[in-house]
């Protein structure tokens, strides 16, 4: 299997300011012939299921504010919320889906300093 | 819109087969790869299987031995069982969509763009 490591696991960042979650996966995610990386970013807060922000490592879903970005290949990834707001308080997964079975990092929780 | 939806007995006495059944509304059930996953405080997230919209499924080695993912198109639903169930399996539960990735030539998958809500299953007796 494929595991996914996220740091940190729990992160305290002011409103405005910049917030960072790493994802390192144990092996490469990214199929060469398509250069495109099997990693998914998502935002779960209390009570609702995950919701997909990311998708191939750095697109954007519809819909997800600019504010969040991501990058990264092969084996270490990065998503970065630019400017807090008090509604991304929640925990952030990484997700590869290059190979079954697919598996989930263990969760970044965000709280607001 | 597309909408999933749980449904199925949220509590399930020990020993016993859990079955769930996730409804495909707003939307085609064709096309895509319907997926199980659950989330415990122990373990996180986890991936439980899929099943592709032909019939094909693919589930966890951890749980290959006790999963049966079932989809009836007619009906715009798949089901999940799991047998045997124990203290262990208590969890939220979610059935999630995932789009084919038609850039490759080989069978691969985009990440889960819809989600149902979530159903909690208690193992108790």
């Amino acid at each position: 299997d494929i595991v996914m490591t996220q740091s940190p696991e729990s992160l305290a960042v002011s409103l405005g300011e910049r917030a960072t979650i790493n994802c390192k996966s144990s092996q490469s995610i990214l199929y060469a012939s398509a250069n495109k990386n099997y990693l998914a970013w998502y935002q779960q807060k209390p009570g609702q299921p995950p919701k997909l922000l990311i998708y191939w490592a750095s697109s954007r879903e519809s819909g997800v504010p600019a504010r969040f970005s991501a990058s990264g290949s092969g084996t270490d990834f990065t998503l970065t919320i630019s400017s807090l707001q008090a509604e991304d308080l929640a925990v952030y997964y990484c997700q590869q889906y290059y190979n079954t079975p697919f598996t989930f990092g263990q969760g970044t929780r965000l709280e607001i300093k | 819109q597309v909408q999933l939806q749980e449904s199925g007995p949220r509590l399930v006495k020990p020993s016993e087969t859990l079955s769930l059944t996730c409804t495909v509304s707003g939307g085609s059930i064709n096309s895509y790869y319907w997926n199980w996953m659950r989330q415990s405080p122990g373990k996180g997230l986890e991936w439980i299987g899929y099943i592709f919209y032909t019939g094909t499924t693919k589930y966890n080695p951890s749980l290959t031995s006790r999963v049966t993912i079932s989809i009836d198109t007619s009906k715009s639903h798949f089901s999940l069982k799991i047998s045997s169930m124990t203290a262990a399996d208590t969890a939220v539960y979610f059935c999630a969509r995932a789009p084919p990735d038609h850039t490759t030539s080989d069978d691969r998958y985009s990440a889960f763009d819809e989600w149902a809500q979530g159903a909690l299953v208690t193992v108790s007796s």
